[in-house]
């Protein structure tokens, strides 16, 4: 199994909301991956799990808060979001630590905010 | 700062032409560098990466990509465009020595079209 599923694929809400997104990897992997995607932009990483540890915040605001229940898990919850957050959210996934090992991706959840 | 750079935001071959599609990488060390294929609506894939070893890779659907260090390039071929590589391409540098993995700073993107 070589895959990393998302869920929901779709998802509009409204600024007020809650809601979450769900990534899910059973390859053995011990990093984990968000990334944003704006229309015709490339994916700006926000956040890094290694080891169930946050690692890496790249400096992404409160409204998303990030949760890695187990090795296998990714959170992303979402709360309080301006319509410009709408975008493509990616979640990744890779071995370890060193640089050399691919990441793969999920299909994205295609995020709009009303 | 690492950093890859994409020449051509757009190109478009016709159907059995060659494609070629550039990258050149700004890095102090020696670079880990891949190539990453986004259909539209869809995650990405990976085509190939380099990891030191052999500085022509091979990968998937007939791309291959050679690194250059003379020229910081690692720039992706295909000898003969299909319909279905009609995609969105990424070039991607990881952070060798930074000791987080697929930390991916990716090119601006190059929106691959094939003519009939």
């Amino acid at each position: 199994d070589t895959e990393v599923t998302q869920t929901p694929k779709h998802l509009v809400m409204g600024m007020t909301n809650k809601k979450s997104l769900k990534c899910e990897q059973h390859m053995g992997h011990r990093a984990m991956y968000w990334y944003k995607q704006k229309a015709k932009k490339p994916p700006e990483l926000m956040f890094v799990y290694s080891y169930e540890k946050l690692s890496i915040n790249e400096s992404v605001p409160s409204r998303f808060s990030p949760e890695c229940p187990n090795s296998s898990l990714l959170n992303l919850h979402l709360h309080a979001l301006q319509p410009e957050d709408s975008a493509l959210y990616l979640c990744a996934s890779s071995e370890g630590d060193s640089g050399n090992t691919e990441a793969f991706f999920g299909q994205g959840t295609r995020l709009t905010v009303v | 700062a690492q950093s890859v750079t994409q020449l051509g935001s757009h190109v478009s071959v016709s159907e059995g032409a060659l494609v070629l599609l550039r990258c050149n990488y700004s890095s102090s060390v020696p670079p880990y560098l891949f190539w990453y294929v986004q259909y539209p609506n869809q995650g990405l894939q990976l085509l190939l990466k380099y990891t030191s070893a052999a500085t022509l890779v091979k990968g998937i659907n007939g791309f291959e990509a050679e690194f250059k260090k003379s020229e910081t390039s690692f720039h992706l071929t295909k000898p003969s465009a299909h319909m279905s590589d009609a995609a969105e391409y990424f070039c991607a540098v990881s952070d060798r020595y930074g000791g987080s993995q697929g930390n991916l700073i990716f090119g601006k993107g190059t929106k691959l079209s094939v003519k009939p």
